[in-house]
């Protein structure tokens, strides 16, 4: 399909596993965005990307996230040892933009629901 | 303090009714600002952008306080498949590109 795919859809962890979640953009698309969502509020920033580039790693919530997109492209986000409190669906949106423009339109994936036990 | 703030509802209203939700930003170098919709476990998409002139589309009107830093959104005529959850955002252009996600108002239409 066109749109953003987010792999795996659902992934149960146990406390301490490491995981990984991907990212498929829209082709062509500049900007890409992680967000974290929790059950009944609204998603949470985690990081940019502009091509390959991090421009923003502001919010994620510790060192045991992190994010790439090695080739400007497909993006992993990463979660370490994971926690309880990392439970959540994961949101990848991209837009066809750099900053600068900010139309505000992001095409989102339909996420990738983490479950820690 | 949230940097975008919306009354989380749930509004709960008959068909034909009309409903309007607010919210508040923090920042006051916000750049845009947008509605966005959220079904049930679905992923967000983009209702419409808030100018400060305000806007409508269809059913739909948005407005925008600068002064205030304030935004509106209105319903008219409200249909059963606009039960959903509305997010307020807000575009920030700094040294980055950030849209900031209220917690959304969850709204429900009734028969």
């Amino acid at each position: 399909g066109a749109g953003v795919s987010q792999s795996p859809r659902y992934k149960v962890a146990k406390r301490g596993q490491d995981v990984a979640l991907r990212c498929d953009p829209i082709s062509g698309h500049v900007s890409l965005f992680w967000y974290q969502q929790a059950l009944g509020q609204g998603p949470e920033f985690l990081t940019y990307f502009q091509n390959e580039a991090q421009l923003d790693k502001s919010g994620l919530p510790s060192d045991r996230f992190f994010a790439e997109r090695p080739e400007g492209s497909v993006s992993t986000l990463k979660i370490q040892r994971t926690q309880q409190e990392d439970s959540a669906v994961y949101l990848c949106a991209s837009s066809p933009e750099g900053r600068g423009l900010g139309t505000g339109e992001l095409f989102f994936g339909e996420g990738s629901r983490l479950t820690v036990l | 303090r949230k940097e975008v703030e919306q009354d989380p509802g749930p509004f709960n209203v008959p068909e034909g009714a009309t409903v309007a939700f607010n919210c508040t930003y923090s920042n006051s170098a916000s750049q845009s600002f947008f509605w966005y919709r959220q079904d049930c476990r679905k992923e967000p998409k983009l209702l419409m952008s808030v100018y400060s002139s305000g806007n409508e589309d269809g059913r739909f009107t948005a407005q925008l306080n600068r002064a205030s830093q304030y935004i509106s959104l209105l319903i008219r005529d409200s249909k059963l498949s606009d039960s959903a959850t509305y997010l307020c955002v807000v575009l920030f252009l700094d040294s980055s590109y950030k849209l900031i996600f209220g917690s959304g108002t969850r709204l429900l239409v009734r028969p």
